[in-house]
């Protein structure tokens, strides 16, 4: 079975400045997909960013990178010049391909910004 | 177009009381499922559907039932509520295409008592 682990329950980041946030993950595919949701207060899930495992170029959206280390099993998000609204709960999630229906999330990680 | 809506938005129910979470989406997506959140845990899978009349169980199914009688709709149910499914539902669908996303509602936040 694939698990998603997310050894950072909270991380507090500054405003303007950069915060990574750590996922690793098992599986025994070789294809499947990556993401970063974002949950504010608002309970909503936002999609962030996704990352495709046979893609070796890193995904890249507006100040949101990820590290994709497929050999490792680690996909980071990286969060450039952080923003109060990036306040929120970012879980890591995996699906294999053409699963579109199951996806495996990690706990989460709690991120705070300060002003 | 709503996407994926979820009603009711709050619940609470006692102990041992059914009901019907419901989840419609309009966007003509073959799979869904249903989700719940608890602290600390993460998301959790709990039944899905990859088209009508095509169900089956995930991660934590005990105590819920689903049915999916038409592609747009997805219910969720509770034959007898325990503490234990206090939480968060989320419903989501997506296309059955590899390189498409789920879309996610709004979630129920559900208290048994």
């Amino acid at each position: 079975a694939q698990t998603v682990t997310q050894s950072q329950p909270e991380m507090s980041v500054q405003e303007a400045e950069t915060v990574t946030l750590s996922c690793t993950y098992d599986t025994s595919e070789s294809d499947y997909y990556l993401f970063w949701y974002k949950q504010p207060p608002s309970r909503q899930m936002i999609l962030v960013i996704r990352q495709e495992a046979y893609k070796q170029q890193n995904a890249t959206e507006n100040r949101f990178s990820v590290n994709f280390q497929k050999a490792a099993k680690s996909f980071s998000l990286k969060i450039s010049d952080s923003q109060l609204g990036d306040a929120a709960m970012y879980f890591c999630a995996y699906r294999r391909t053409r699963s579109n229906y199951k996806l495996t999330f990690g706990k989460g990680t709690l991120l705070t910004v300060n002003p | 177009n709503a996407g994926v809506t979820q009603t009711p938005k709050f619940q609470v129910l006692k102990t041992g009381q059914s009901m019907t979470l419901q989840c419609a989406q309009d966007m003509n997506h073959e799979y869904m499922s249903w989700y719940r959140q608890d602290p600390g845990m993460g998301l959790r899978l709990i039944h899905y559907s990859v088209g009508a009349g095509i169900t089956d169980q995930g991660e934590v199914p005990n105590g819920y039932n689903v049915s999916r009688s038409t592609t747009e709709d997805f219910p969720l149910r509770l034959l007898s509520a325990a503490p234990s499914q206090t939480s968060v539902y989320f419903c989501a669908s997506s296309y059955s295409e590899m390189n498409t996303e789920a879309f996610f509602g709004q979630g129920t936040r559900l208290t048994v008592v």
